[in-house]
């Protein structure tokens, strides 16, 4: 049984460049949630869907930051212009309902230069 | 006040010694805590759920919940090199009341 897939695994880019993180979680999930984890900052919420519905973005770092979740089975992450303080590892995670356990893709490791 | 709070650590203990990781919540109406271990490198996983008052144990891996003093800890007896890393608890929080972790206690186990 698939877990949560993420890609890519690594992104480099420069810095202003457009990145496009993708995630698909888990059959039959309806929850979904983006992190971003760094040392300094440990692992913050970006973004909460439920039901494809976003619920809370108060973790949205700033308007460069944007989350769509056309369906049920796919969710998009995108940073425009990209800057060197968002490299960071992003993960998505799924789970069958807000409260309930989370289950965490592999992650992306994102390096901006 | 963050909503779930852990002792920040970072704790060492030696091998074969019991290992202790507390962690506070906000949210009184919770029912639900789980703790998650991160391996440098990899993902979090989820190693122990509890939803009850009491103890849960499952092999070296002891849970405690304490609805009363809302505080939730881990106990890891017989400590093993290969338990080193971070250690997370989560409990619902947040604006929707979903599932909110801690900063996480990195645990190193001296061999």
């Amino acid at each position: 049984d698939a877990g949560v897939i993420q890609s890519p695994r690594h992104e480099v880019t420069e810095m202003g460049q457009e990145v496009t993180l993708r995630c698909k979680p888990i059959s039959g999930h309806n929850s979904l949630f983006w992190y971003r984890q760094t040392m300094m900052r440990g692992l913050e919420l970006l973004i909460y869907f439920n039901n494809n519905v976003p619920i809370d973005d108060s973790g949205m770092p700033e308007d460069r930051f944007s989350a769509k979740m056309p369906n049920a089975s796919f969710s998009t992450l995108k940073i425009q212009p990209s800057e060197p303080r968002d490299s960071a590892v992003y993960f998505c995670a799924s789970s069958l309902g807000a409260d309930r356990q989370q289950f965490f893709g592999p992650g992306t490791r994102l390096t901006v230069l | 006040q963050k909503e779930v709070e852990q002792n920040s650590g970072p704790l060492s203990v030696p091998e074969g010694a019991i290992a202790s990781l507390n962690c506070t919540y906000s949210d009184r109406g919770s029912q639900s805590f789980f703790w998650y271990r991160q391996y440098s490198g990899k993902s979090p996983e989820l190693i122990m759920s509890i939803y009850s008052n009491g103890d849960k144990e499952d092999g070296r891996f002891t849970a405690q919940l304490n609805k009363a003093s809302q505080y939730v800890s881990l106990l890891i007896r017989d400590s093993q090199p290969s338990d080193s890393a971070t250690y997370l608890c989560a409990a619902p929080g947040g604006s929707a009341r979903q599932l909110t972790f801690g900063s996480g206690t990195q645990l190193t186990v001296l061999p």
